[in-house]
């Protein structure tokens, strides 16, 4: 079955941190770029991080650039997001999601269920 | 590039047409997406590039627009139709999404 499954989320208190990991399955993970969206109730979705193929190439927003990393291990079929100095604000369900094209920067075709991050 | 989504709520009776509308701030070709958001599902592609159909999704979803300004139609509305949609531009980062339209049937 072609799914990505997240894990990773977490009570956290202000400050703390967490890693959260993307497992795929059902398709050539390493020929995919895969990025990081999260979504709240009052501020809907909003896009993270992105990472290319081989990991050569990354990008965050603004909200969470200078304390996260996106990683990749593309043996385990795997994507990674940490981020640091966590805040109130960071509360959020965390989706992972591949990119439909293997080439370039698009949009996405598969979504991962989610994970949910409370800080607290 | 901010995507402005309009209505944020909407309800329809099956067989209604209903469209969604995503206007961007600046210009950004066809590059935009649409998808379908359902309590307990994962989410669901339904067009990209603006106006191409995902495989699988049924003909009576369809995308227009190019530049500033994008639709989501849905013809002959089915109860099943009722979710969470969502545009998504991705003519460069960082992407931005609209705001959703709740649709109820």
């Amino acid at each position: 079955e072609v799914q990505l499954v997240e894990s990773g989320g977490d009570f956290v208190q202000p400050g703390g941190s967490l890693r959260l990991s993307c497992s795929a399955s059902g398709f050539t993970f390493r020929d995919y770029p895969i990025f990081w969206v999260r979504q709240t109730p009052g501020r809907g979705l909003e896009f993270l991080s992105a990472i290319s193929r081989s990991g050569d190439e990354t990008h965050y927003a603004a909200s969470v650039k200078g304390r996260s990393i996106i990683s990749r291990d593309n043996l385990k079929n795997t994507a990674y997001l940490q981020i640091s100095g966590l805040r109130l604000v960071d509360t959020a369900v965390y989706f992972c999601v591949k990119q439909s094209h293997s080439t370039g920067w698009y949009g996405f075709d598969l979504w991962g269920r989610g994970t949910q991050v409370t800080v607290s | 590039t901010t995507l402005t989504q309009s209505p944020a709520f909407m309800s329809a009776t099956p067989g209604d047409r209903v469209s969604i509308s995503c206007k961007a701030s600046q210009a950004i070709d066809d590059d935009v997406n649409w998808y379908q958001q359902k309590p307990g599902e994962v989410v669901l592609l339904l067009i990209q590039e603006a106006t191409t159909l995902a495989p699988g999704i049924p003909p009576r979803f369809s995308g227009s627009g190019y530049g500033t300004d994008f639709t989501l139609t849905i013809n002959n509305i089915e109860y099943e139709d009722a979710a969470y949609y969502f545009c998504l531009q991705h003519d460069s980062f960082p992407y931005t999404f609209g705001q959703g339209t709740k649709l109820d049937i």
